[in-house]
């Protein structure tokens, strides 16, 4: 079965840092592009970085540039989102979903249970 | 790229046909998938490239459009359908969300 389980969410103070992990299972880690996207209490969805199989490319929502990081390891099948210089809007259940391969492939499925990140003093 | 979804919010009946649309900001060509999300949980695909229905997803479930309009069809609502249903487009980053349709029994 194709898996991903996040972990790593908690409360953390405004200014503050966190580090999300996503595990993969079931599939072939390094041949997909992997994404974050967040969801705040009540709101709808949010698209938040993405990263290339390899790694080499990444690209940010604008709300989020400069403060979070997204990065992989492929030997230990892991996908991460630093956060840093958190702030209370950044309040959200976090997601980690994994974006099909080629021209067929333009959906996220299947994406983990997601972790919660509150920002709050 | 924006999408807007309407209506926001949709009262229906179990066996009523709905259908909700995705509107979005420039033409995406048929690169819009949909979701439905249950409170708690996770969203799961139901259709991808605008009219692909995802392995296991009911045939009740229908998607069409392309370019800049699109519509997601409930053919005969089940209990189990009473959910918010997001689009999003996979034609360029930041692969933009619409704001939800949130489907209530009524």
């Amino acid at each position: 079965e194709e898996q991903l389980v996040e972990s790593g969410g908690g409360l953390v103070q405004p200014g503050g840092s966190l580090r999300l992990s996503c595990v993969a299972s079931g599939f072939t880690f390094s041949n997909y592009e992997m994404h974050w996207v967040r969801q705040a209490p009540g709101m709808g969805l949010q698209w938040v970085s993405y990263i290339s199989g390899t790694g080499s490319a990444k690209s940010y929502a604008d709300s989020v540039k400069g403060r979070f990081t997204i990065s992989r390891d492929n030997a230990r099948n892991s996908l991460y989102l630093q956060l840093d210089s958190l702030r209370a809007e950044d309040t959200a259940v976090y997601y980690c979903a994994r974006r099909g391969i080629a021209a067929a492939g333009r959906k996220f499925d299947p994406w983990g249970q997601g972790t919660l990140v509150t920002v709050s003093s | 790229i924006q999408l807007t979804q309407s209506p926001s919010f949709l009262s229906a009946s179990v066996g009523d046909r709905v259908t909700i649309t995705c509107r979005t900001s420039q033409g995406v060509s048929s690169y819009l998938a949909w979701y439905q999300q249950k409170p708690g949980k996770a969203p799961k695909l139901l259709i991808s490239a605008a009219s692909t229905l995802h392995s296991g997803v009911p045939s009740r479930f229908s998607g069409s459009g392309s370019g800049t309009e699109f519509t997601l069809t409930i053919s005969s609502l089940q209990s189990e359908d009473f959910a918010t249903y997001y689009c999003q487009q996979f034609n360029s980053y930041p692969y933009s969300f619409g704001q939800g349709t949130k489907l209530e029994i009524k």
